[in-house]
């Protein structure tokens, strides 16, 4: 079955210093792998993705994330962070087995202090 | 903004009743998806519809219903609610091209309370 796992509930960083939100999946065929960001009463805003090509993938907000298949990992990273990074981080895969829905990890909670 | 639209933002409702949680895509994507964000069970699909017609189907309780009509907009139905379906209540959208490529864009919930 295909799953992805956050493995911390809560990061916490100092503004300036980089950050990394660890990810890292189980899927029986190809990954596609997705990070989402939601903040307070918000809904998930698309942050960026994987579906194949360089394993360094840029998304919005200066956020990167890096595909590693020997690790099964997909860290998302930022060189540096900003208080308004603040928020809770979701990875995603896709389910091949239900045409496109995602699965979700149990979130991380990044929390940037000034 | 995604260009999702949900309606209501919030509801409060008694046990047993029936609710109705509606949904607008992005213009042009012919995708809905919905899904259930919970404290115990994290965030987890319920259905999807392409085009008017049911694709998938996740956690679904049998209580629940959902359709999506001619202009694509969706409709999620709940009813016979217990409080255990509280939750925040999430569609999204995406073009349709290909399920596992293309980005799901998601609206900003329907905030349940069931008391």
């Amino acid at each position: 079955a295909q799953s992805v796992a956050q493995p911390e509930d809560q990061v916490n960083v100092a503004e300036g210093n980089p950050l990394t939100v660890k990810c890292t999946y189980s899927v029986s065929g190809n990954p596609y792998l997705f990070w989402y960001v939601q903040y307070p009463n918000r809904g998930l805003q698309f942050l960026l993705k994987y579906i194949t090509g360089d394993n360094l993938v840029k998304g919005s907000y200066g956020f990167e994330a890096e595909f590693n298949k020997s690790q099964t990992s997909f860290h998302l990273k930022k060189p540096s962070a900003i208080v308004s990074d603040s928020a809770l981080y979701f990875c995603a895969v896709r389910d091949g087995r239900s045409q496109g829905n995602l699965i979700f990890g149990k979130g991380t909670k990044l929390s940037v202090k000034p | 903004d995604s260009g999702v639209t949900q309606t209501p933002k919030h509801l409060i409702t008694a046990t047993g009743q029936r609710v109705t949680l509606r949904c607008s895509p992005r213009s042009g994507d012919l995708s809905v998806y919905w899904y259930q964000q919970s404290l115990d069970q994290g965030l987890q699909f319920l259905i999807q519809y392409y085009n008017g017609e049911e694709r998938a189907k996740g956690n679904i309780l049998e209580r629940f219903s959902a359709q999506q009509f001619p202009d694509l907009h969706s409709e999620l139905n709940l009813s016979s609610l217990e409080l255990g379906d509280s939750a925040l209540y999430f569609c999204a959208s995406s073009v349709g091209t290909s399920e596992f490529t293309d980005t799901q864009y998601f609206g900003p919930g329907t905030r349940l309370t069931v008391l």
